[in-house]
């Protein structure tokens, strides 16, 4: 069964830290690849996604994303983070088969002033 | 603009009562989904629909209903609820399906007492 990995449960960085939210997923066939923001007491709201082409994929706020096919992962980074980052992030994939989409449990960045 | 709403934000169930969860999007979009939110689980996907008419079961369905009788609405029916349905639920809708952006609604969060 498809299931995305998200290793770390939660990620303490002091602010103008770089950052590397780390996701992987197993899937024997392709995949679309996002992930998503949960600021406090909102929804998710969409950072990136990975459909095709460039691996490296740029989003919102400084993120990017890097899809690494050999080693099924699709890793977060912000070079300098801000304490407006500390929120609870969210990779998702779904098969290039249009199956449904499947969460990771998400990591929760705090960002220390 | 009003994307997705959903009320209420805030219940309280007793075991064995029903409710509807009210999900509506103003962005003429087909695809809907209902999701709960878990602690370390990430969001699981309850129901889903492609477009007026049209349902299917995501990974938890058990316990809930939906319908979509329009574009516009798509609601969640808790039949007798239980406290294992204690949650956070989230509502979200897209244009173009899986690999479009999708829009998330503020959440109700749930309680079964």
């Amino acid at each position: 069964a498809q299931s995305v990995t998200q290793l770390d449960s939660q990620v303490p960085v002091f602010e103008e830290a770089p950052v590397e939210l780390r996701c992987n997923y197993s899937s024997s066939v392709s995949v679309y690849l996002f992930w998503y923001v949960q600021y406090p007491n909102q929804g998710l709201q969409l950072l990136l996604k990975y459909l095709s082409g460039s691996t490296l994929v740029k989003g919102i706020n400084g993120f990017e994303a890097e899809f690494n096919k050999s080693q099924t992962s699709f890793h977060l980074r912000k070079p300098s983070v801000h304490i407006s980052d500390t929120a609870e992030y969210f990779c998702a994939a779904v098969k290039t088969s249009y199956d449904k989409v499947i969460f990771g449990p998400g990591t929760s960045l705090s960002v220390i002033p | 603009n009003a994307g997705v709403t959903q009320t209420p934000k805030f219940q309280v169930l007793k075991t064995g009562q029903s409710m509807t969860l009210q999900c509506a999007q103003d962005m003429n979009h087909e695809y809907m989904s209902w999701y709960r939110q878990d602690p370390g689980m990430g969001l699981r996907l309850i129901h889903y629909s492609v477009g007026a008419g049209i349902t299917d079961q995501g990974e938890v369905p058990n316990g809930y209903n939906v319908s979509r009788s329009t574009t516009e609405d798509f609601p969640l029916r808790l039949l007798s609820a239980a406290p294992s349905q204690t949650s956070v639920y989230f509502c979200a809708s897209s244009s173009g399906g899986l690999v479009t952006e999708a829009f998330f609604g503020q959440g109700t969060r749930l309680t079964v007492v």
